[in-house]
């Protein structure tokens, strides 16, 4: 059964650099979430959009946005990296529409390394 | 605010049962969910359980859950070394689709 894809899965930046983490949901859902997974940590929730639309919002700094795409594919736009933004991201999907929409399903996370 | 509590480690010898324990604070908690990380991977879903249950048992995962305490637990019974990893519980309400993680349970299976 296909998963949600993450990529890139590994990404090394500088400070105060950008970067862009892509999701793609499982086909057919319409809700995507990010999670920030610090070391040794429990996941973070970020931000989340449901058909299109923003629908949740958590612990997501300023420096970061995201959107989600008529393809139901989303990105997470990072700028003005620092050190403690290292962690591992996940996404996750689930569908709302099909009544599913409580149960998240996860990509395998991009691990971002800011140095 | 919300919160998941759970112990941090846990040791088991092959063969034996493992009891994972997760409290939330939250009673308007609708979902709740056992999740797997092994190192470097992603979360991978074990199970679920939908407040209004007490039980649910899903092949050698047996899931309790005491509303009235918060208090939600994970029994895997015959423990492999393969069922070594992190087991983060997670509750979510109906309508904030957004998911509150517990701390992690370090499980380890001493062979």
């Amino acid at each position: 059964a296909a998963g949600v894809i993450q990529s890139p899965r590994h990404l090394i930046k500088e400070k105060r650099e950008t970067a862009t983490l892509k999701c793609y949901p499982i086909p057919r859902h319409d809700t995507v979430y990010w999670y920030q997974q610090g070391p040794g940590q429990d996941p973070q929730f970020l931000i989340s959009f449901y058909e299109k639309m923003q629908s949740d919002k958590g612990s997501i700094p300023d420096r970061f946005s995201a959107q989600q795409f008529s393809d139901y594919h989303s990105e997470l736009n990072m700028s003005s990296l620092e050190l403690g933004d290292s962690a591992l991201y996940f996404c996750a999907s689930s569908s709302r529409l099909a009544g599913g929409g409580e149960t998240q399903y996860f990509g395998p996370g991009t691990r971002l390394l800011v140095l | 605010g919300e919160d998941v509590e759970q112990s941090l480690f846990l040791s088991v010898r092959e063969g034996d049962s493992s009891v994972i324990n997760c409290t939330y604070t939250d009673s308007s908690s609708t979902y709740l969910y056992w999740y797997k990380q092994e190192p470097g991977a992603g979360l991978q879903l074990l199970t679920y359980i939908f407040s209004n249950m007490d039980m649910k048992q899903d092949q050698r995962l047996t899931v309790l859950l005491n509303k009235k305490d918060k208090h939600l637990s994970l029994r895997i019974a015959d423990t492999q070394t393969g069922d070594s990893a992190i087991y983060f519980c997670a509750e979510s309400t109906s309508g904030t689709y957004k998911y509150i993680f517990g701390t992690g349970t370090r499980l380890k299976v001493l062979a």
